[in-house]
């Protein structure tokens, strides 16, 4: 089965913080994924990665940035996080073949 | 970008009921899949539809896909306590693999 596993399951930090949200997965999967997920907007795509160093801007990439240094681990970075990026955080890994997606269990960030 | 159009938000049903819901779009899609999140954790793939009129079963689950490439719905016959979940539709867009879009959740409880 793949692996798709974030580093925190919950997290609290202060607005003006920089925020590491990890995610690595076990199955030499080239797409990864961010989304963040709110009550009535379903999953919206921050960043994905189809490669090595390799990024491209999902539909909000504002104040995010990522980092892809190795295949397994994608990386979000909430460059000086604000409240309004308080949300459940979900990074997946995409297989080859049909079309699907494997998520890891998400990330809760609070921002106070 | 475009989401997808999910009713209902939410259902509160009896243990034993069928279920309903559906994804509509303005947009045509090459891939409707169906996937279930439960508390605390990530979404999980159900069923993937791959062609216009495809209508396929897991288990109590059956979800079709529509003959416009438009729109898809998901059943769940005879439900059960442990159907309770977050159901989220989601489409891949053609020549666009990592063009995926969510509808906003069905959020599902069942009363025992």
């Amino acid at each position: 089965d793949v692996k798709v596993t974030q580093s925190s399951r919950y997290l609290v930090k202060r607005t003006g913080e920089k925020v590491f949200l990890e995610c690595v997965q076990d199955m030499d999967h080239e797409n990864m994924f961010w989304y963040r997920q709110d009550p009535g907007l379903g999953l919206r795509l921050i960043y994905f990665s189809y490669d090595v160093k390799m990024k491209e801007k999902g539909d909000i990439p504002e104040g995010y940035s990522v980092s892809r240094e190795k295949k397994e681990r994608f990386s979000l970075i909430l460059e000086s996080a604000s409240t309004n990026q308080t949300s459940m955080y979900l990074c997946a890994s995409h297989a080859p073949g049909p079309e699907k997606l494997f998520f890891g269990s998400g990330t809760q960030l609070s921002v106070l | 970008g475009q989401q997808l159009n999910q009713s209902p938000q939410s259902m509160f049903i009896q243990e034993g009921e069928d279920v309903s819901m559906n994804c509509t779009s303005s947009s045509i899609f090459n891939t409707w899949l169906w996937y279930k999140q439960d508390p605390g954790e990530g979404p999980v793939l159900l069923i993937a539809l791959y062609k216009a009129g495809e209508l396929t079963s897991n288990g109590r689950l059956t979800a079709q896909f529509g003959i416009t490439r438009k729109d898809s719905f998901l059943n769940i016959s005879a439900s059960i306590p442990s159907d309770v979940g977050i159901y989220f539709c989601a489409g891949q867009r053609p020549l666009n693999n990592n063009d995926m879009r969510f509808g906003a959740g069905t959020r599902l409880t069942v009363k025992p």
